[in-house]
């Protein structure tokens, strides 16, 4: 069964410092996400892709925040400047419309 | 904003038994209804998305039930096994558009104990 590839599954990076996640949703997917989760919290919304543009981002998907989707295959979160309550699991996700989510299994951002 | 509400957070039921928690969400501008079953290390996988008030899912001992009107959603799971430990989520979208973001609930934790 295809799956959403999530690289690296944990990082620890020092406060200040930029991280890119990584994800390769599942090829004949249209539409990409990013969702968060801090520990002991609800899995939050931060953004939408489609047609390569942001669709939707929620608030707290701020300046701080960027997505790219480079070559075609990869899906991508930049963090700039990585502040201690950044420190979360990062989900990526895919779907066709009409679909339920397929989810990668999460990258554990650790800041230091 | 929407406020998707799980019940119970935790649940520790007996191998063989029944068992069933629920989800609420807000009944005005409803769209749809998802479940997931999110196990410890892995990705959470897909188990209904419901649209329509009064549909009822099965996915082998797993089922769930909609009430749009009074916006709530009933996940059962019958004669529980080990295997059926996992952390439940349940989610709404914010909009009908393609590109919605889901609002998900805090999720029910269940432990099935052999």
């Amino acid at each position: 069964e295809p799956e959403v590839t999530q690289t690296p599954s944990h990082q620890v990076t020092q406060m200040g410092q930029e991280v890119i996640l990584r994800c390769v949703p599942i090829s004949n997917h249209l539409y990409f996400y990013w969702y968060r989760q801090i520990l002991g919290q609800k899995v939050e919304f931060l953004v939408s892709f489609y047609n390569n543009e942001i669709s939707e981002k929620s608030e707290i998907f701020d300046d701080q925040f960027s997505v790219e989707r480079p070559d075609g295959s990869n899906f991508t979160l930049k963090i700039r400047s990585t502040k201690l309550e950044d420190s979360a699991m990062y989900f990526c996700a895919s779907k066709r419309e009409q679909y339920g989510y397929t989810f990668g299994s999460g990258t554990r951002l650790t800041v230091v | 904003i929407l406020n998707v509400e799980q019940s119970p957070q935790s649940l520790h039921v007996q191998e063989g038994d029944s068992t069933n928690f629920t989800c609420s969400f807000p009944s005005s501008n409803f769209y749809a209804l998802h479940w997931y079953r999110w196990e410890t290390a892995k990705s959470p996988e897909a188990l209904f998305v419901m649209t329509l008030n009064g549909d009822e899912k099965k996915k082998g001992r797993i089922s769930a039930t909609l009430n749009t009107k009074e916006g709530y959603s009933y996940l059962y799971i019958k004669g529980s096994q080990p295997e059926d430990s996992a952390t439940y989520l349940c989610a709404s979208p914010y909009s009908g558009g393609g590109a919605d973001g889901l609002t998900f609930g805090k999720g029910t934790h269940l432990i099935i104990q052999p």
